[in-house]
């Protein structure tokens, strides 16, 4: 049990479909993050919400659009994706300092078809 | 700005030998330095981190880590290899201020072989 659970673990969608990534942590973490994990690329950090508030949006398309109702749950909406798009999908949090280590969950696998 | 370089992409180690991962970062001041691993279908699991203090640091599973400021490296090993450490392995380092802010390298992946 890594304290941070996502659903689906994967999806498949079509370019034009709606889909939303589910991220819930236990524990007791103030910031939220959503990374996209690619083959053989670093790991990109995408969002970032800290008490619920987004801090960070690194240039992210507007086809992902995050939403951190609160503290404790991240969701990330998917709409007319593309297939580069297709990727590991890592919902992470922490205690919004750096000494504080990155919890993560276990990603939701997507392919865009 | 920070960088952190994972020079090795692949390693295939025998069950039983010692292994060395290695990570080089660039950053001016004292950097936070962390060591992740991913099982397949997993995500990142923390494996141990350095922020100040001694240099040598233990982390969970049997794995170290030295901080030698002089060649800005923090190579993660371990003295015997088990199979089920093969994994793909994420140096990563953080200026100080918030967790956003930290890099991660590209990974290196264990092979073990029996």
């Amino acid at each position: 049990e890594t304290g941070v659970t996502q659903t689906p673990r994967h999806l498949v969608m079509g370019m034009t479909n709606k889909k939303s990534l589910k991220c819930e942590q236990h524990l007791g973490h103030n910031a939220m993050y959503w990374y996209k994990q690619s083959a053989k690329k670093p790991l990109e950090l995408m969002f970032v919400y800290n008490f619920k508030e987004q801090t960070e949006n690194n240039s992210v398309p507007s086809r992902f659009s995050p939403e951190c109702p609160n503290s404790s749950h991240l969701f990330l909406h998917l709409h007319t994706l593309q297939p580069e798009d297709s990727a590991l999908y890592l919902c992470a949090s922490s205690q919004d300092r750096m000494d504080s280590p990155l919890h993560f969950g276990n990603g939701t696998r997507l392919t865009v078809t | 700005a920070q960088s952190v370089t994972q020079p090795d992409i692949h390693i295939t180690v025998s069950e039983g030998a010692s292994l060395e991962l290695r990570c080089n970062y660039s950053y001016g001041a004292t950097p936070y330095l962390f060591w992740y691993v991913q099982s397949p279908g997993q995500g990142l699991q923390l494996l141990l981190k350095y922020f100040s203090g001694d240099t040598l640091v233990q982390g969970i599973k049997g794995f170290e880590a030295e901080f030698k400021r002089s060649q800005s490296s923090f190579n993660l090993r371990k003295p015997s290899v088990h199979w089920s450490d093969a994994a793909e392995y994420f140096c990563a380092v953080g200026t100080s201020g918030t967790a956003s802010k930290l890099t991660f390298g590209t990974g290196t992946r264990l092979q073990v072989t029996l």
